[in-house]
């Protein structure tokens, strides 16, 4: 596509609940990042995929937090039992090259556990 | 820990002034540097990338890099209140002399461009 796209875009959940976070990255870009912004905070990584290897998982904050990345595109992350300090904007970006060239951010994801 | 800093602001400047935003980095490692524009309730956008020392120009944004003393920074000419949005440093992570393909980001500056 023309651009990273996430969904939903927004998603309310009852604490305990689980959820699935979708991106769909830029055609052809081999690396995909997730992160995650806290309310007037900055970006916190999370985890990142670069073609066929292991990703990279040292940002996960808990075992509560796994993602995939089917065919070398589309990622899902995924939220176990959810918890309220996991209300945040899920961002998913992707890039060229190990981002070399910077990353393409999607438009979001936020999540609000009540 | 390596890390990125800027000064969180908010840096309110005149419509039509210069806006000077900083940060300086611990990796000397760190070979290439962004900076990301963020409106409030939106993403990331990319809107500036320097990878050597010097200043690189595009339009009325000047990026400039000091890798010897771990500084890059943007300037903003004829600043208009369409800036007003949160500015984002980022610096390529390295291992060695290896780049881990993920970037560091800043905590942001809030600029506030005044009509």
């Amino acid at each position: 596509g023309a651009g990273v796209s996430q969904s939903p875009s927004n998603k309310v959940t009852e604490k305990g609940k689980d959820v699935e976070l979708r991106c769909d990255p830029i055609s052809g870009h081999t690396a995909l990042y997730w992160y995650r912004q806290s309310l007037g905070q900055g970006l916190e990584f999370l985890i990142y995929f670069q073609g066929n290897s292991a990703p990279d998982k040292s940002g996960l904050p808990s075992d509560r937090f796994s993602a995939e990345r089917t065919g070398g595109s589309v990622s899902t992350l995924t939220i176990q039992r959810t918890q309220q300090e996991d209300s945040a904007v899920y961002l998913c970006a992707s890039s060229f090259r190990q981002g070399a060239r910077g990353y393409t951010f999607g438009s979001g994801t936020r999540l609000t556990v009540v | 820990q390596k890390e990125v800093e800027q000064n969180s602001g908010p840096l309110s400047v005149p419509e039509g002034a210069i806006a000077s935003l900083n940060c300086t980095y611990s990796d000397r490692g760190s070979q290439s540097f962004f900076w990301y524009r963020q409106y409030s309730g939106k993403s990331p956008e990319l809107i500036m990338s320097i990878y050597s020392n010097g200043d690189k120009e595009d339009g009325r944004f000047t990026a400039q890099l000091n890798k010897a003393s771990q500084y890059v920074s943007l300037l903003i000419r004829d600043s208009q209140p369409s800036d007003s949005a949160t500015y984002l440093c980022a610096v390529s992570s390295m291992r060695g002399s290896s780049n881990t393909g993920k970037l560091i980001f800043g905590q942001g500056t809030t600029l506030q461009v005044k009509p």
